[in-house]
């Protein structure tokens, strides 16, 4: 049973233009969300992430969006740029879950210059 | 300050023999995680570990074991290897119990053959 969903295996976006990935989840007991980005050979970097009180959360050229009643959350990046290119994975951790993160699938992000 | 570092970053065993990975987390960090990525299942969490304790185990077989030590560096051993567990390792680090954030490290690519 998945509970982080990444429905999005890819997206392409030219540089520049606003970067929108989508992650849903099925965990009520989930208060705590995150964004990371991965590329190949290298760990996940950590990137921003978002409490279930907010429901939006900004850092520079990333913003997080939190819909708790659809059980959603969407990171947008604006503008793109190239160096984003990358596979980011969104993680969820709460209720018997808060010391472990349950990642999503992922979504291959590629920025055309 | 050092990030997450993982050793060794490659390792080539062969079914049925037993591997020890290490992972030293970031100065000052307290939980120490696990997770295992492979291309059909994704990052799965294997266990937490804080101060020494294992608080959360995912489910994985009994083959799968970790410690912590008191310095807060870990280890992770898997015994009889069988093909399935080629993946690559990743340790991650946070700062205190509580701390929702993890930091990755590089992980450790092992290949069993």
């Amino acid at each position: 049973d998945q509970q982080v969903k990444q429905n999005s295996p890819s997206l392409s976006v030219q540089e520049g233009r606003i970067s929108i990935l989508n992650c849903d989840y099925t965990n009520s007991m989930f208060d705590y969300f995150l964004w990371y980005k991965k590329y190949p050979a290298e760990g996940p970097t950590f990137l921003i992430s978002i409490s279930s009180i907010k429901d939006k959360n900004e850092d520079g050229r990333f913003t997080v969006f939190l819909n708790k009643s659809a059980k959603h959350l969407s990171l947008h990046i604006v503008p793109s740029q190239p160096g984003d290119s990358a596979v980011y994975f969104c993680a969820a951790s709460g209720g018997d879950s808060s010391y472990k993160l349950i990642f999503g699938s992922g979504t291959r992000l590629l920025v055309r210059p | 300050k050092a990030g997450v570092t993982q050793t060794p970053r490659y390792l080539i065993k062969t079914r049925g023999q037993q591997v020890t990975l290490s992972c030293s987390p970031i100065s000052g960090h307290r939980s120490v995680s696990w997770y295992q990525q492979t291309p059909g299942q994704g990052l799965q969490f294997l266990f937490e570990y804080f101060s020494e304790t294992q608080r959360n185990k995912g489910n994985f077989p009994g083959r799968f074991s970790g410690r912590q030590f008191s310095n807060s560096r870990s280890e992770m051993n898997v015994s009889t290897l069988e093909l399935g567990d080629s993946a690559l390792y990743l340790c991650a680090s946070s700062f205190t119990g509580t701390s929702r954030i993890q930091y990755f490290g590089a992980g450790t690519r092992l290949s069993v053959l």
